[in-house]
């Protein structure tokens, strides 16, 4: 357990809605992650930051923003949801040997 | 292009047998390798890795081989158990190579069942 916390869990929004979800970890990592599933595409890299305010783009970026204000919380933001962003949405963290481990996930559906 | 290929999407073995699950590559700066269980509903876990200067890691059940000059990594899993039964991602890194700073390439996954 990488003391990793996602919320919410769940949630059901409307097209052109934002939406932000959070990922909160305990044991102070620098690098943390958001990732997508989708059936047939695995996992596919959004965000990633390795600090407080520094982040880069990931393979899928396009319609979301991330932001980092403190060591212990990375935020995903969809500006304006679309049916294209219904995925379920993991957080991860890197710990020092260089494996990335993985928060619960938050099921996402974008009507 | 995929870098990381796990061409088998789906794979039965009987219980008590030998599981084995493959993964290749394409990009030749990978030094990392990693494997993941996914069961439904939960976050994926983490398995079992192995750095590009070896070529066997084991830890218990599972072992991972790595078959550098065709790059080529599986995952095998003795014996197997019907909790094995989940979907298992192969990743890899190329360290900071290129500005990658690390990040995991996955592959897409295979459904492992594992029947009593």
């Amino acid at each position: 357990d990488a003391g990793i916390t996602q919320s919410p869990r769940h949630k059901v929004t409307e097209t052109g809605t934002p939406v932000t979800l959070r990922c909160h970890q305990t044991e102070n990592h620098r690098y943390m992650y958001w990732y997508r599933q989708d059936p047939g595409h695995g996992l596919r890299l959004i965000h990633y930051s390795y600090g407080v305010k520094d982040t880069d783009k990931g393979e899928v970026s396009d319609g979301y923003s991330v932001s980092r204000s403190k060591t212990e919380d990375f935020l995903l933001t969809l500006e304006s949801a679309t049916s294209s962003q219904t995925s379920v949405y993991f957080c991860a963290i890197r710990a020092r040997e260089g494996a990335q481990y993985f928060g619960p996930g938050t099921r996402l559906l974008v009507l | 292009d995929q870098q990381v290929k796990q061409n088998s999407p789906s794979l039965s073995v009987q219980e008590g047998r030998i599981s084995i699950l493959n993964c290749d590559y394409t990009n030749s700066m990978f030094d990392y390798f990693l494997w993941y269980k996914k069961y439904p509903a939960e976050g994926p876990t983490f398995l079992i890795s192995i750095s590009s200067i070896k070529d066997k890691n084991e830890d218990g059940r599972f072992t991972v081989f790595l078959n550098k000059s065709a790059k080529h990594l599986s995952l095998h899993i003795v014996p197997s158990q019907p909790g094995d039964s989940a979907v298992y991602f192969c990743a890899a890194s190329a360290g900071n190579y290129g500005g990658s700073q690390g990040n995991l390439i996955f592959g897409k996954g295979t459904k492992l069942s594992v029947k009593p």
